[in-house]
């Protein structure tokens, strides 16, 4: 079955340490990204690609980095920079930028600062 | 940033009732989308509605579109309690580049 899978679904970061989510869709889909919810705040956008080697940065890109070596892959690290970095992360895909479909999202990383 | 705006924030309904949930935005649009979140899950894309349509249906779901009043509606008719879940409203902007989502109307539906 076709997917997007995200991992992990629950991490714990320290203060001053950076993490990666990991994300990855075999929908052979050219379009993903990635949003930030928190409570009542509905989804923000941090980065998005539309091809491989190519990304730009969304609404709250700050003190985030994504890579897109190959189209299956959308890595999302938080760097230390992000001065309040717990949310729930959504990664998400479309066949590619402005079609008339819908976005297929993951299931989601909790990120947690302790 | 985010254009559109959902309500009710909540709504709360008994089984067998219709639910209706609006949202409104601010710039034109090539599309609107609706989608479902269950606690704690990604969300789950229900229905896109073009800006030349004004009105689409699928299963039990009724979206509307009104692009002279720039908002839409959605219609969950004979509710379940299955259907409880948060559902968003997401704008695809001509002038922009990844869709836009509102803050979600939170639906309740008790048996």
């Amino acid at each position: 079955d076709g997917g997007i899978t995200q991992s992990p679904k629950y991490l714990f970061r320290k203060e001053g340490q950076n993490v990666t989510l990991s994300c990855e869709q075999n929908l052979n889909h050219d379009a993903m990204y990635w949003y930030r919810q928190d409570p009542g705040q509905g989804l923000r956008l941090i980065y998005y690609s539309q091809i491989v080697n190519d990304f730009q940065k969304g609404d709250i890109a700050e003190g985030y980095s994504v890579s897109r070596e190959k189209k299956e892959s959308f890595p999302l690290t938080v760097t230390s920079a992000q001065k309040n970095p717990t949310a729930f992360y959504l990664c998400a895909s479309n066949v590619r930028e402005r079609s008339n479909y819908g976005y297929t999202f993951g299931s989601g990383t909790r990120l947690t600062v302790v | 940033s985010q254009q559109g705006e959902e309500d009710p924030q909540a709504l709360s309904i008994q089984e067998g009732e219709n639910a209706t949930m609006n949202c409104s935005y601010k710039t034109s649009i090539n599309n609107l989308q609706w989608y479902r979140q269950n606690s704690g899950r990604g969300l789950v894309h229900l229905i896109l509605i073009r800006s030349n349509e004004r009105e689409k249906h699928s299963g039990r779901l009724r979206v509307t579109l009104d692009t002279s009043k720039k908002s839409s509606s959605l219609l969950i008719t004979a509710s379940r309690a299955a259907d409880t879940a948060s559902y968003f409203c997401a704008t695809d902007v001509r002038s922009g580049y990844a869709l836009n989502f509102g803050k979600g109307t939170s639906l309740l539906v008790t048996p």
